[in-house]
């Protein structure tokens, strides 16, 4: 099955300390993949994807298609960065897909 | 900002009715797209339409209509079909369909 999986719903850490929100995927194909945020009372906006390999905010990720991962790195959170995280994944194999994960929620303390 | 507005922001519905749900976008993107958002589930493909008069059902299309008349336009449609409509609805829009999304701010149906 064609999916994406976020496995922590929330995650906390202090300020300063290093983050790495989890992303694994099944896709049978090349997918594209995202990760996109939702900072409070704002709209759900792209934060990087896989192919520009640029830091945005601070954050990397990188694609490895071995372990079907990609990981959201940051290794100093600022408390700036609390807010939802989404994985997503679009592809044309088969039928055309645009797969969001479950999303997880950064917390980070002062 | 522009961009994408979605409206109302929050919608009511009586059992048995039909409601619409207004999408606009202002971006000149061919592709726009229906998600809906339930607690824990993430964010759920209703419909996508990559060219006006052009749309696909998505994961979820049970029980839900759009139209895409215009570039600009995509209304989605509820209908009375579909059993559980309490949930957060969200437009985007894209410049092709495996690109980028653009989101709106949402509307939230509740049925009364």
């Amino acid at each position: 099955a064609q999916r994406v999986t976020q496995p922590e719903k929330l995650l906390s850490v202090f300020k300063g300390a290093p983050v790495e929100l989890k992303c694994n995927y099944s896709y049978s194909g090349s997918p594209e993949l995202f990760w996109y945020v939702q900072y409070s009372r704002q709209r759900l906006q792209l934060l990087l994807r896989h192919i520009s390999r640029e830091s945005i905010k601070g954050f990397t990720a990188d694609l490895n298609k071995g372990e079907t991962s990609f990981h959201l790195k940051k290794p100093f959170a600022q408390e700036e960065d609390s807010a939802m995280y989404y994985c997503a994944l679009s592809g044309t194999s088969g039928t055309y897909k645009y797969i969001f994960g479950t999303g997880t929620r950064l917390k980070v303390l002062a | 900002d522009g961009g994408i507005t979605q409206s109302p922001k929050y919608l009511f519905r009586k059992e048995g009715q039909n409601v619409t749900l207004s999408c606009e976008q202002n971006l000149n993107h061919d592709a726009m797209y229906w998600y809906r958002q339930d607690p824990g589930q993430g964010l759920r493909l209703i419909y996508y339409s990559q060219i006006v008069n052009d749309f696909q059902k998505g994961d979820i299309a049970e029980g839900y209509s759009v139209s895409r008349e215009k570039k600009e336009s995509f209304p989605l449609t509820v209908t009375s079909a579909q059993k559980n409509p309490t949930a957060f609805y969200l437009c985007a829009s894209s410049t092709g369909w495996v690109q980028p999304q653009h989101f709106g701010d949402g509307t939230r149906l509740s049925i009364l």
